[in-house]
């Protein structure tokens, strides 16, 4: 089973609001990512979770906030944002051991808008 | 660095026939993986395919195939028989030392019946 589940699929929230995304996999990956995709444009990669410890940080605003409770779950805070933060938000996951180079394994994402 | 480039914006394909989507890819690290997602409008990005720096095949996974030449750094992929659910955006990948995915801008992929 390669299914990575994204709730919910899609928000819509106003810049006050404060709402959580959440990604779940059960393939026993130990590595979690949090992505932002505006339309037509890649991925841009935002968070990195390595063994349930944030490993990768790309200079995120403060108003996202990660969160990984356990090696199957991972949430994204969102508080006070702006409209500029509406985009399509994937979550994945891969295996992760030193020195290897694993495919990641992407959910189907949370279409975020910001009004 | 690493750095990966995706030339063709928009290509069009007629059903039944093949296609290729160019990708060449920029590392100074000796070891690295090259991927290739597609992307549905649904948005959800599906793995593909996979080719690791020293794998002497080329790799294949059904109808998809990743024509890897490792000097002159590109690694293009290869879909047979078009079909119209193959339309969608294409990404090529690497994952190099650093633990996170570099992206190309992708390819838009058109099936015409």
């Amino acid at each position: 089973d390669t299914e990575v589940t994204q709730t919910p699929k899609h928000l819509v929230m106003g810049m006050t609001n404060k709402k959580s995304l959440k990604c779940e996999q059960h393939m026993g990956h130990r590595a979690m990512y949090w992505y932002k995709q505006k339309a037509k444009k890649p991925p841009e990669l935002m968070f990195v979770y390595s063994y349930e410890k944030l490993s990768i940080n790309e200079s995120v605003p403060s108003r996202f906030s990660p969160e990984c409770p356990n090696s199957s779950l991972l949430n994204l805070h969102l508080h006070a944002l702006q409209p500029e933060d509406s985009a399509l938000y994937l979550c994945a996951s891969s295996q992760d051991r030193s020195g290897q180079t694993y495919e990641q394994y992407f959910g189907p994402g949370t279409r975020l808008t910001v009004t | 660095a690493q750095k990966i480039t995706q030339t063709q914006p928009g290509m069009f394909v007629q059903e039944k026939e093949a296609v290729t989507l160019d990708c060449t890819y920029d590392t100074s690290d000796p070891s690295y993986g090259l991927f290739w997602y597609k992307q549905p409008s649904s948005g959800e990005m599906i793995f593909l395919i996979y080719q690791g720096s020293y794998d002497q095949q080329n790799a294949t996974e059904g109808r998809y195939s990743l024509n890897f030449q490792k000097a002159r750094k590109s690694a293009n992929l290869v879909i047979s028989a078009s079909q119209l659910g193959d339309s969608a955006m294409y990404f090529c990948a690497m994952k190099g030392s650093a633990r996170q995915l570099t992206f190309g801008s992708g390819t838009q992929l058109t099936v015409l019946p």
